[in-house]
């Protein structure tokens, strides 16, 4: 099976601007999940959407949103960018039935950043 | 709310030392325990879960509801094993889930 990918893996943005990151998960995956990366706050939840519903939110401001596709396909977007939100943004799978189940798997992530 | 504590932030032992990574986790209900690994330049990957209770990679972690620890063990460390490794609690809400990850303990295996 292929992995999760992401598109794309960088971007440079500026202050103010919105921007739009995409993750497709593994076949046969329904839910994915989103976690921000950065040195000072770690590994932190943003949000996870299962069969096209938000079923769990993090402690993040509304500028960060996300959806999910009938494919299971996820985007997640940010609005009104901070430098703060520099960070690497990955994006999880969950196996939600057979011997994985409940195992995340992780893409290599979108680095994003803020100037 | 739940919370994962990993006290050390850089681990280094010589190859063939025993390996002990700490984890502490807090959570008012039956929680499910990961160990995840990052690699230089890889993604980060599961390394093993307490429900599975294998040993993977020479690696093994005890869930103790006691103490609320998961720590992580190997008897003798190979220098393969330098990486960041992630502590994370998973917890069943609302009918979904997520991870809830520790702040990672660098491990340095030096020869």
């Amino acid at each position: 099976k292929a992995g999760v990918t992401q598109t794309p893996r960088y971007l440079i943005k500026t202050r103010g601007q919105q921007v739009t990151l995409s993750c497709s998960p593994i076949s046969g995956h329904r839910s994915v999940s989103w976690y921000q990366q950065t040195p000072g706050q770690g590994l932190q939840f943003l949000f996870e959407y299962f069969s096209e519903t938000q079923r769990n939110k993090g402690n993040f401001p509304g500028r960060f949103s996300g959806r999910q596709f009938s494919n299971s396909r996820s985007e997640m977007n940010v609005s009104t960018l901070e430098l703060g939100d520099s960070a690497l943004y990955l994006c999880a799978s969950t196996a939600t039935s057979g011997s994985s189940y409940n195992e995340q798997f992780f893409g290599p992530g979108t680095r994003l950043t803020v100037l | 709310a739940q919370r994962v504590t990993q006290p050390e932030k850089l681990l280094s032992v010589f190859k063939g030392a025993p390996v002990e990574l700490k984890c502490n986790y807090s959570y008012s209900g039956s929680p499910e325990l990961f160990w995840y690994v990052q690699y230089s330049r890889q993604r980060l990957q599961l390394l093993l879960r307490h429900i599975s209770r294998e040993s993977i990679k020479g690696f093994t972690a005890d869930l103790n509801k006691g103490e609320t620890s998961f720590h992580l063990k190997k008897p003798f460390a190979q220098e393969e094993d330098s990486a960041m490794y992630y502590c994370a609690l998973s917890a069943i809400t609302g009918g979904g889930n997520k991870l809830t990850f520790g702040t990672g303990t660098q491990l340095k295996v030096e020869l």
